[in-house]
């Protein structure tokens, strides 16, 4: 069936390092793919999506590239910042009717100053 | 645009008492949805509407559970005879259809502990 693998955390980095979280999917179609962070006490809030191969998803800094070869979603950040420490999701959506998205189990990033 | 709102942020129950939860999606959102989410793992799919109509429902975790949006607006969750294994945090997210419908956008969630 369909799932996502991330990345076991936490992960832990000095400001300004760059970051790479993994994210690897199994799907039977062409799923779109998606990044999102989750602040602590909080929801969970969209950061990047790619829909097809090849796309590349970015904002606030991160990227991620649609690679199916490889089926991955790498999520990446050249400079990071205390203030991005979360937890980080990656999920994707292969519709199929149920209709819901498929969840990494989540990689909680900590960044010391 | 105020975003998808859920109420209350936060409940505590005795076990074997009934809890509602609210959700208010984004508005002229179309497709509403039902996660849990429980300690270090990623949220769970448990069910979704399009407007009025509940299309899938397969995935709630038990007779327990259901789920109502009457009047295609607000949704409600309700869990019935809870037991300790229910808590978790429950989030509520919503999509439009005609524009995005991969797309979904979360609410800040229902924090719920059984004791």
């Amino acid at each position: 069936g369909d799932s996502v693998t991330q990345m076991e955390g936490p992960v832990t980095l000095s400001e300004e390092a760059f970051l790479t979280i993994n994210c690897t999917y199994t799907a039977t179609g062409y799923p779109s793919l998606f990044w999102y962070v989750q602040y602590p006490g909080e929801g969970l809030q969209l950061l990047l999506k790619a829909t097809k191969a090849d796309d590349k998803g970015s904002n606030k800094g991160f990227e991620a590239t649609y690679r199916k070869e490889t089926t991955s979603f790498h999520l990446e950040k050249g400079s990071v910042q205390v203030s991005d420490s979360a937890v980080y999701f990656c999920a994707m959506y292969s519709g199929g009717g149920a209709d819901g998205l498929t969840f990494g189990k989540g990689t909680h990033l900590i960044i010391q100053p | 645009d105020t975003g998808v709102s859920q109420d209350p942020r936060h409940k505590i129950t005795k076990r074997g008492q009934n809890v509602t939860f609210r959700c208010d999606p984004i508005s002229e959102h179309n497709r509403l949805y039902w996660y849990r989410q429980t300690l270090g793992q990623g949220p769970e799919f448990l069910t979704y509407f399009q407007n009025e109509a509940q299309l899938e429902k397969s995935r709630l975790l038990s007779d327990r559970f259901s789920a109502e949006r009457p009047k295609g607006s607000f949704s409600t969750l309700e869990i019935q005879r809870t037991e300790q294994g229910d808590s978790a945090m429950y989030l509520c997210a919503s999509s439009l259809l005609s524009l995005d419908r991969e797309t979904q956008y979360f609410g800040p969630g229902t924090r719920l502990l059984v004791l």
